[in-house]
């Protein structure tokens, strides 16, 4: 069956580390998408991408990064981590013309 | 400007009565959908049902129902005969057919099944 993965599932980070999450889809879908989920904001786009090397940035992409070099993985890059990127952070898949947008399990990152 | 906003931070409601659960909405996008998610304590996110601007019925997907005023930009959902599982948090979300394909989240609701 087809699905889409995040790893790692939980993770603890010193302040000012580089890190790196991943998504795995198997899909097949085009757009991709990474939110944080933090109480009281529901989740909050980061970075989204439509397609191999498109990247695009949402609300809240400061300190993040990701890369499109094929279909199947965006990983999502903290550069320098932050005590405020604590937050559990969902990777998600969807294709055009369809309506469902599928979600990773989600990554629970916490920065010390 | 908040394009979702679900106004209930939490809710609690007798097992087998329905309950709705609210949210409210703005876009200039004459093409829309929206959508209601629900997630449990284990955290994975879990499509419950969507209806389209454009369609006439509101949707339905066994007990979870969607109340669609299109004039009020509202989108509640209903669930009917409530059950204990059915705790979980709750969240509405939108996506414009113009611009981005992603998802944009209401707040939340947090859902409280009381035996």
């Amino acid at each position: 069956d087809a699905e889409i993965t995040q790893s790692p599932r939980h993770k603890i980070t010193e302040t000012g580390r580089q890190v790196t999450l991943a998504c795995h889809q198997t899909w097949n879908h085009n757009n991709m998408f990474w939110y944080r989920q933090d109480l009281g904001h529901g989740l909050r786009l980061i970075h989204y991408s439509y397609g191999v090397q498109d990247t695009n940035k949402g609300e809240v992409s400061d300190g993040y990064s990701v890369s499109r070099s094929n279909t199947e993985d965006l990983p999502l890059t903290l550069e320098s981590a932050a005590s405020s990127q604590t937050s559990v952070y969902f990777c998600a898949s969807s294709e055009e013309g369809t309506v469902e947008a599928f979600f990773g399990q989600g990554t629970r990152l916490t920065v010390v | 400007a908040q394009k979702i906003t679900q106004t209930q931070p939490g809710m609690f409601v007798q097992e087998k009565e329905a309950v709705t659960l609210d949210c409210t909405y703005d876009t200039s996008d004459p093409s829309y959908g929206l959508f209601w998610y629900k997630q449990p304590s284990s955290g994975e996110m879990i499509f419950l049902i969507y209806q389209g601007s454009y369609d006439q019925q509101n949707a339905t997907e066994g007990r979870y129902s969607l109340n669609f005023q299109k004039a009020r930009k509202s989108a509640n959902l209903v669930i009917s005969a409530s059950q204990l599982g059915d705790s979980a948090m709750y969240f509405c979300a939108m996506r414009e057919s113009t611009g981005r394909r992603a998802l944009t989240f209401g707040s939340g609701t947090r859902l409280q099944v009381q035996p």
